[in-house]
């Protein structure tokens, strides 16, 4: 069964201060590894889908990368319109996503 | 491209009523999902279309959901006989045929609360 955890549950960071969540996933053949950010009642909306170990992806301060076993979703630099949820999910086979609970990240100011 | 649309918002329904979600996804994507989720929880898969076949249903959907998608295009979920259980936002998603391209994008989503 496909499995996904990221942590920590919670991160507190100051404005300009840099940091990573992880996501530690097991999947029986992987299509893709999905980083998505969610704001509170909306939507997940789609940052970086990374397919294979040694990807990366990057966008604004946003730098997601990708090994066999794990991901790391870097945050440069943050500011508070940072804060959000921030959401993996792995695909393997012809299975659809399965997500993580999530990292609550606050940028204070 | 307009997006993942997914109506009503929000719907408070009381216990044992019936509500109907309805989801038109990006078009030209032949794959539709929907979602569950409830707070501090990431999504949770309920069912998945491609095209107008219902082809996969988590064991999380019990009797009482139903999905459909006439015709390949919009999807309806319907919650017979509410609990308040079932309070939670729902969401839909659509995906392209495209093999190369499998992101997943999600509505908005609604919120049901069942009182």
């Amino acid at each position: 069964e496909d499995q996904v955890t990221q942590s920590p549950e919670a991160l507190r960071l100051q404005e300009g201060e840099s940091s990573s969540l992880n996501c530690s996933y097991t999947v029986s053949g992987l299509r893709g590894l999905f980083w998505y950010r969610q704001d509170p009642g909306k939507g997940p909306e789609f940052l970086f889908t990374l397919y294979s170990a040694g990807e990366e992806k990057e966008k604004e301060r946003l730098k997601a990368t990708l090994t066999k076993k794990e991901s790391f979703l870097h945050i440069t630099a943050p500011k508070p319109e940072d804060s959000a949820t921030y959401l993996c999910a792995v695909q393997g086979g012809n299975t659809p996503l399965v997500f993580g609970k999530g990292t609550r990240l606050s940028v204070i100011a | 491209d307009t997006g993942v649309s997914q109506d009503p918002r929000h719907k408070i329904t009381k216990r044992g009523q019936n509500v109907t979600f309805r989801c038109d996804p990006i078009s030209e994507h032949n794959r539709l999902y929907w979602y569950r989720q409830t707070l501090g929880q990431g999504p949770e898969f309920l069912t998945y279309f491609q095209n107008e076949a219902q082809l996969e249903k988590s064991r999380l959907l019990s009797d009482r959901f139903s999905a459909e998608r006439p015709k390949g295009s919009f999807s309806t979920l319907e919650i017979q006989r509410t609990e308040q259980g079932d309070s939670a936002m729902y969401l839909c998603a659509s995906s392209s045929p495209r093999t190369t391209e499998n992101t997943i994008y999600f509505g908005e989503g609604s919120w049901l609360t069942v009182v």
